[in-house]
């Protein structure tokens, strides 16, 4: 299976802050990506797919980018809205998608 | 837009069968992969199988030998089967939907299914 590690495990920032998760992948998975937001006691939610495609309705502040292995995600000029866990997860064809450990967006 | 809704037991006992289904509605089921998804407490999200089509189905080979997914698109729900299961298998389980092989738009509130005696 393909590996997914994201980091940093939780991050502590504040409203206004630019904010940015990396996920890295065992093998190269092209641009086969996507990026949820998942708050406490809820699904995630899709933010981002083939690593930079904005979901509709998300919030332009919301940015993904990289190729092959590496990918972040970017979340400018924070809102206390986004203080959540947030995951990515690869779809690279013939392999099961799997997703990386999640990264907590928390209050500085 | 299209609302996904999972129920089954609160509790399953170990080596018991799990049973889920979820009911979709406010849209076709046609052309979708439709997927189970779980995440044991304060762990993350692990990818069960999909099923589409008239029935096909794609599952996580860990768990190939224990689950079984199946689609009633004239009930607008699938349905998914764990066997011998443990209280490994606790966890909250998402049903979501997915344009092809790929990621998933549409997800269900989840249900906690925990596995105990």
């Amino acid at each position: 299976d393909i590996q997914m590690t994201q980091s940093p495990s939780t991050l502590s920032a504040s409203v206004g802050d630019r904010v940015t998760i990396t996920c890295r992948a065992s093998q190269s998975i092209t641009n086969y990506l996507a990026w949820y937001q998942q708050k406490p006691g809820r699904a995630p939610s899709l933010l981002i797919y083939k690593a930079s495609t904005l979901e509709s309705g998300v919030p332009s502040r919301f940015s993904g980018s990289g190729s092959g292995t590496e990918f972040t995600l970017t979340i400018s000029n924070l809102q206390a809205d986004d203080f959540a866990t947030y995951h990515c997860q690869q779809y690279n064809p013939n392999s099961p998608t799997t997703f990386g450990q999640g990264t907590k967006v928390e209050v500085k | 837009q299209v609302q996904l809704r999972e129920s089954g037991p609160g509790l399953v006992k170990p080596s018991e069968t799990l049973s889920l289904t979820c009911n979709v509605s406010g849209g076709s089921m046609s052309g979708y992969y439709w997927s189970w998804i779980r995440q044991a407490p304060g762990n993350g999200l692990e990818w069960i199988g999909y099923v589409y089509n008239a029935g096909s189905t794609i599952y996580n080979p860990s768990l190939r030998s224990r689950v079984s997914m199946s689609l009633d698109t004239s009930k607008n729900q699938f349905s998914l089967k764990m066997t011998s299961v443990t209280a490994a298998d606790t966890a909250v389980y998402y049903c979501a939907r997915g344009v092809g092989a790929a990621d998933f738009d549409s997800w269900g509130q989840g249900t906690l299914v925990p596995v105990s005696s």
